[in-house]
């Protein structure tokens, strides 16, 4: 199975900063890694998929990039709404794994 | 609209099986692939299975030898069946649309709310 190692595992922020997460994967995944945003009340919604495209109706503030094993998910300006968990997610091969989930908290 | 709508019983006693339904609309079956998820009480994500658009199945290994996915394409319902329950089993269970391409785009667009899953006596 691919190993998903997310850091960090909780980010205290202000509102107005960018940050960054990051996502290493145990061998290469051909960018086959989406990002996901889990609200407190436990909503969950895609926010990139493919390691760099922005899904519908998601704010162009957040970006993906990354090749190989390396992945990160920035969020340019947090708003916020964005004070959630994120998660990523390969599937470059069976089984689909997640990390582990980075906690996005107000500083 | 789509939406996915998980249903089952909130409690099962351990060595028991674990049946869950995702209800969903706004969509077709045989359109889209269906992946059950799951997530233990402040943990991770943890992908279970799927059952394609073509009526086939891809499992968890880890899962593989208690789990069975299958679906009601008339009815639109999606079932998970899991047998052998342990108290570790206990865990938010959620259905989720599968968004694919040939592009190589693979991703789960729309998510149900969940349902709560407890394993105890």
């Amino acid at each position: 199975d691919i190993q998903m190692t997310q850091t960090p595992s909780s980010m205290p922020a202000s509102l107005g900063e960018r940050v960054t997460i990051s996502c290493r994967a145990s061998q290469g995944i051909s960018n086959y890694l989406n990002w996901y945003q889990q609200k407190p009340d436990g909503t969950i919604k895609p926010l990139i998929y493919y390691t760099s495209n922005l899904q519908s109706g998601v704010p162009s503030r957040f970006s993906g990039s990354g090749s190989g094993t390396d992945y990160s998910l920035t969020i340019s300006s947090l708003e916020p709404e964005d004070f959630a968990m994120y998660y990523c997610q390969q599937y470059d091969s069976s089984p689909l794994t997640f990390g582990s989930g980075t906690k996005l908290e107000i500083k | 609209q789509v939406q996915l709508k998980e249903s089952g019983p909130g409690l099962v006693q351990p060595s028991e099986t674990l049946s869950l339904t995702c209800t969903v609309s706004g969509f077709s079956l045989t359109s889209y692939g269906v992946n059950w998820v799951r997530q233990p009480p402040g943990k991770g994500l943890e992908w279970m299975g799927t059952i394609w658009n073509d009526g086939s199945t891809d499992y968890n290994s880890a899962l593989k030898s208690r789990l069975s996915i299958s679906r009601d394409t008339s009815k639109s319902q999606v079932f998970l069946k899991m047998n052998s329950l342990q108290t570790e089993d206990t865990a938010i269970y959620l259905c989720a649309r599968a968004e694919s391409t040939p592009l190589g785009w693979y991703y789960f667009d729309y998510w149900g709310q969940g349902v709560m899953v407890t394993v105890s006596s």
